[in-house]
This record gives structure tokens, C-alpha cells and sequence, in this order.
């Protein structure tokens, strides 16, 4: 995916409830993708990867979903906490190179 | 413990006035990638090194430069600054293609 524009799409989200976030790609040859997490401040910190040849993967409170066919990804968050409150990233690898797709700014609803 | 690390944090240049930023790891991974990231905005890929091999992005404007005179340091030289430039610049390393890729905490620039 390629990053455009000024400003982050926002998903507001209750606390406790679970957040689904969005990624489209662009490279059909991208083997490899990543989701990450950046706080205010901080660089991106891993959160979950996948590759290919798989189409889901879970890891604690998070779960990657991949369909090749539509070339999307997303980010499931169970029970939503405001520690989660951050820009989710995803990105694509290809060849070594990690290329990052649109952020989005999950904000939670007291 | 610190993984990869970046100095300074912050850095205030002129314009126009050469300055490096640097990148150090201690984790021995064979891959170097320096990014830009504006505000609100995804970061953008420079260039990568697999261990001496440089790779450039074609839309990475002359004025960055990068050296990794060994394993563990990387260099992003900005050769003539312009209020453009500033930005928050983070440095990212990975074992090989298809592992975790580890970031250092960015060093943020500004141009005056």
C-alpha cells in the first residue's frame, strides 16, 4: 500500500469491544506482512506477522487475517483496552524491501 | 536493553548545512533500512542495505546519502538540508527477508 495524504483515518472504539482495522496492498509479489503499532513519540513496534501461505494467524488479543485474492489485510484487537490507543501500520515485504501501507489512529471510547 | 539505537533523538540543523544522523544495532541482523515519516503520514522507505549491498529507492531525492561501514552502524547523511527535510527519521533492522523487523526510537530533525 502506499501512503497518501495529511490525514490518518480514525477508528473510535469502545472499551472492551473488539477493533477491525483495514489494509489494502499493492504488490502481489509481497511474501510477508506485518502489522505495527506506533505510540506518539515512538518509532513502529511489531504487533503481528503472517506470510503467505497462510490466511489467518492469532496471537494474544490480536488476530491477522490475509486474503490474497482482494489483496487485504486487517488487524482484529479483542476487548479493546486504552492502551491500545496508537496508529496501527501495516506492511508489505517484497525482496527485503518492507514497504508500509496507510495508518490508522484507533482511538478508545471511554 | 536497547536493540537499535539511534542518535542523537533530536537534531536541529540549518538549512542547507550537511548533518548526519546514525543507527547502531546489536542484534548482528544483515538488513539496515532507513525511513522519513512526516507527520500523519506512513513511513516512507530511503534505502536498505543487505549487508554491503546498498538498495535505493528510485523516488529517494540525491540530497540523502547512506554508508554502513560495518554490521552494526548505519549512516543517513542529508548532504543539503531544505525545510522539507524535517522530519522524524527512524532506522529498522531485520535477520533476513521475511522476519521481525526491529526499530529504533527515531531521530527527530528540524530545519531552521
Amino acid at each position: 500500500g502506499e501512503s497518501v495524504g495529511l490525514h490518518l483515518p480514525t477508528l473510535s472504539v469502545q472499551e472492551g469491544d473488539n477493533s477491525i482495522i483495514n489494509c489494502a496492498y499493492s504488490n502481489s509479489a509481497s511474501d510477508y506482512f506485518i502489522w505495527y503499532k506506533q505510540e506518539s513519540g515512538k518509532g513502529p513496534q511489531f504487533i503481528i506477522d503472517i506470510r503467505s501461505n497462510m490466511d489467518k494467524r492469532q496471537g494474544q488479543r490480536v488476530t491477522v487475517l490475509l486474503n490474497k485474492t482482494v489483496k487485504h489485510l486487517s488487524l482484529q484487537i479483542a476487548a479493546t483496552q486504552p492502551g491500545d490507543s496508537a496508529v496501527y501500520f501495516c506492511a508489505e515485504q517484497a525482496d527485503d524491501k518492507i514497504i508500509f501501507g496507510k495508518g490508522t489512529r484507533l482511538h478508545i471510547l471511554p | 536493553d536497547a536493540m537499535v539505537i539511534q542518535n542523537p533523538r533530536y537534531q536541529v540543523t540549518q538549512f542547507g548545512k550537511p548533518v548526519t544522523l546514525s543507527c547502531s544495532q546489536t542484534l548482528n541482523h544483515n538488513v539496515m533500512y532507513w525511513y522519513q515519516q512526516k507527520s500523519s503520514q506512513a513511513p516512507k522507505l530511503l534505502f536498505h542495505y543487505y549487508d554491503k549491498d546498498f538498495n535505493n529507492e528510485a523516488d529517494t531525492p540525491d540530497n540523502f546519502q547512506s554508508r554502513r561501514p560495518n554490521t552494526s552502524f548505519c549512516f543517513l547523511d542529508i548532504r543539503s538540508p531544505g525545510l522539507g527535510d524535517a522530519a522524524m527519521y527512524l532506522c529498522a533492522t531485520t535477520q533476513t527477508s521475511g522476519h521481525e523487523q526491529y526499530f529504533g526510537p527515531g531521530t527527530r530533525l528540524t530545519v531552521t
